[in-house]
């Protein structure tokens, strides 16, 4: 099966910084790769996806890198702020799979002001 | 819309006890995922249900886990016994089909067996 590795597990910048998180998967069938933030004691939400047939997406201060090639995407945030403080996983799903996500080990960014 | 909704938020109870819970995904939504979320461990799928049907069960930790989906708008997941080591956070997330694959999660169920 699909499997997903995430970097670095802890993350400190301070703000106005940048903050990159990179993820590594094993299937070269997987075709959709969403990132979501999880707020201390609150769900996971959706933050930004990707999709195999783009290379890059980007939504304001977030953007999303794909290289198909090496199997890797980054999710790279800009000008941090503090409540950019989360944790982010990153999945990984495999086409023909239906919805299923693998999600990666997650990184704990904090931002400090 | 409500989103998902997840009952009980929090449940504590003793090993050896039965444990429901309980997930009503978003309406019109043909995909529902039961995730387990320990600080060891990360983010684990146990269940995926397309069309109220089990499709994938492998994540399920072992035969005192059981999940059902008797209705498009109902999911139940059981552990019986409960044992210390099943206290995480419980989440309930659902989706449409493909390729409109993002998953919405619910409030989740903090559990705590004692």
């Amino acid at each position: 099966g699909e499997n997903v590795e995430q970097h670095p597990s802890t993350l400190s910048v301070q703000e106005g910084d940048s903050a990159v998180i990179k993820c590594t998967y094993s299937d070269s069938a997987s075709n959709y790769f969403p990132w979501y933030k999880q707020e201390l004691g609150k769900r996971p939400q959706l933050i930004i996806d990707i999709r195999s047939n783009v290379g890059e997406k980007k939504d304001q201060r977030i953007a999303v890198t794909l290289n198909k090639t090496a199997k890797h995407f980054s999710l790279h945030i800009t000008e941090t702020q503090p409540e950019d403080s989360a944790v982010y996983f990153c999945a990984a799903s495999i086409k023909n799979a239906g919805n299923m996500l693998t999600f990666g080990g997650g990184t704990r960014l904090m931002v400090k002001p | 819309d409500a989103g998902v909704i997840q009952s009980p938020r929090h449940e504590v109870t003793e090993m050896g006890q039965e444990v429901t819970l309980r997930c009503k995904p978003i309406s019109g939504h043909n995909s529902l995922f039961w995730y387990r979320q320990t600080m060891m461990r990360g983010l684990e799928l146990l269940i995926y249900f397309n069309n109220n049907v089990p499709i994938d069960d492998s994540g399920m930790p072992e035969d005192r886990f059981s999940a059902k989906m008797p209705n498009a708008s109902f999911s139940t997941l059981k552990i019986q016994p409960s044992e210390p080591r099943d206290s995480a956070v419980y989440f309930c997330a659902s989706s449409l089909s493909p390729p409109l694959n993002e998953q919405f999660f619910g409030p989740g169920t903090r559990l705590t067996v004692l």
